[in-house]
Formats: C-alpha cells, structure tokens, sequence
C-alpha cells in the first residue's frame, strides 16, 4: 500500500529555513521520481521541484535560488528545505509520487510564516 | 512559464445533471514525443488532490467511467455525465509537457 506523510514545523519565521520531511512507504525511491508541490492562497496550487529516480533535482526556477530537495533512500525519506521564508510562502506544502503525473500524495503539512 | 487557464471559477450543479470543465493553456502541450500531457485532479475539502484523467483522456485506475476527458494542443474539457455527491470539489487542470509544470486556477463544482 502506497503512503505518503509530511512531517514539518507548523510555524516558521521570517527570513528562516523551512524543513519538510515526506516519509513513504510501498514503494521505491529508487523507481519513482519524487516531486514537492505547495498549495498557497496567493498562488494556488505551485510544482516545486522534483528529486529523480537516480538522485538528481530539478527546481522551479521560482524558488530555484532558495530550494533544495534530497533523499535518504535507507530511509524512505525525502527532503524539502527552503530558505529566505516570506510571509507569502505560508501554505500547505505536498510531497507526491510521480507515475507521469502524481498519482499519490501525502495529505500535506501546513506552514505558516509568521512572527 | 505556460499559463493554464480554467473556467468557470464556478459550477453550480444539480445532482444527476452533466458538468463540463474548461482549461485553456498559453501554448501548445504536445510533446515532441507525440504525447499530450494533460491531466485532471479532484481536490476535495480539507484533502490533497486526487488523480482523475492523465495525458488528456486515460482515467486513472478507480476513476468512474462517467468522467471523461478530451481536447488537443492547447484546448482541453473534463466531462461528468451525471453528478454524483462525492464529484462535488475543486478540478484543476496541470499540464506537465513543459517545465516548469503548472495548475490551473480551478474550478469550484457546487451545488444549486
């Protein structure tokens, strides 16, 4: 059975990174391209990057300067870390599955940043 | 950055009646490889979006045979023959031909 579990902070501050952990499990890292995508009520639904199947990344060059995204694949988990975080990057943040496209996705975390 | 544009912003509906989605995107979403990536999500309240069509007509596994799917290059529509409860929520359209990957805005299917 396939899952997916977002686990992350709730309340960031301004200017601080945000750290995101999506946690799978009935499935390979190894087989699937791994994407993050954010839903925020400015923009509404926003792809973010995506880690491959083999390890390397490829970002929306609207966060490309302050996104990363990685793996462990020992432990069935990856990783979404932003930095520079605006008031207008409050939202819920997904991981999903990428089968061409998203066939599953977690239920995501929601973010505010706030002071 | 291929801009996808649905309307309306709003469906009231009836049970039982027939509802019809429009997306409408700033270029063409055929693939060099032929393919057209085009696809459909449900998202429900309170719920992550759930897969319905990909690559403009193939419903996903599970997926009812009353959605359907159709269109070409830049023009796309999601049918529901007969609206059933659990159909009411927000449809966006994504594309995935080209990079960046983009939503559309979405639809509110409601009822009268």
């Amino acid at each position: 059975q396939v899952q997916l579990k977002e686990t992350g902070p709730g309340l960031v501050q301004p200017t601080q990174t945000l750290s995101i952990t999506c946690t799978v499990s009935g499935f390979s890292l190894t087989s699937y391209y791994m994407q993050w995508v954010r839903q925020t009520p400015g923009k509404g639904l926003e792809w973010m990057g995506f880690i491959r199947s083999g390890g390397s990344t490829e970002y929306n060059s609207e966060f490309k300067s302050r996104l990363s995204i990685s793996r462990d694949t020992s432990k069935n988990q990856v990783f979404l870390k932003m930095n520079s975080l605006k008031t207008e990057d409050t939202g819920v943040y997904y991981c999903a599955r990428w089968n061409n496209p998203f066939d599953y996705w977690g239920q995501g975390v929601m973010v505010t940043v706030s002071s | 950055d291929v801009v996808m544009t649905q309307t309306p912003l709003s469906l009231p509906i009836s049970l039982g009646d027939q509802a019809s989605f429009s997306c409408r995107s700033s270029q063409s979403l055929l693939h060099s490889n032929g393919n057209t990536y085009l696809a459909w999500y449900l998202q429900k309240s309170g719920l992550s979006p759930q897969i319905l069509i990909y690559r403009i007509s193939n419903r996903f596994s599970g997926v009812p045979d009353r959605f359907s799917g159709s269109g070409s290059g830049t023009d796309f529509t999601l049918k529901i023959s007969r609206v059933e409860p659990e159909d009411l929520g927000v449809y966006y359209c994504l594309q995935h031909t080209h990079l960046p990957y983009t939503f559309g805005a979405g639809t509110k299917l409601e009822l009268k």
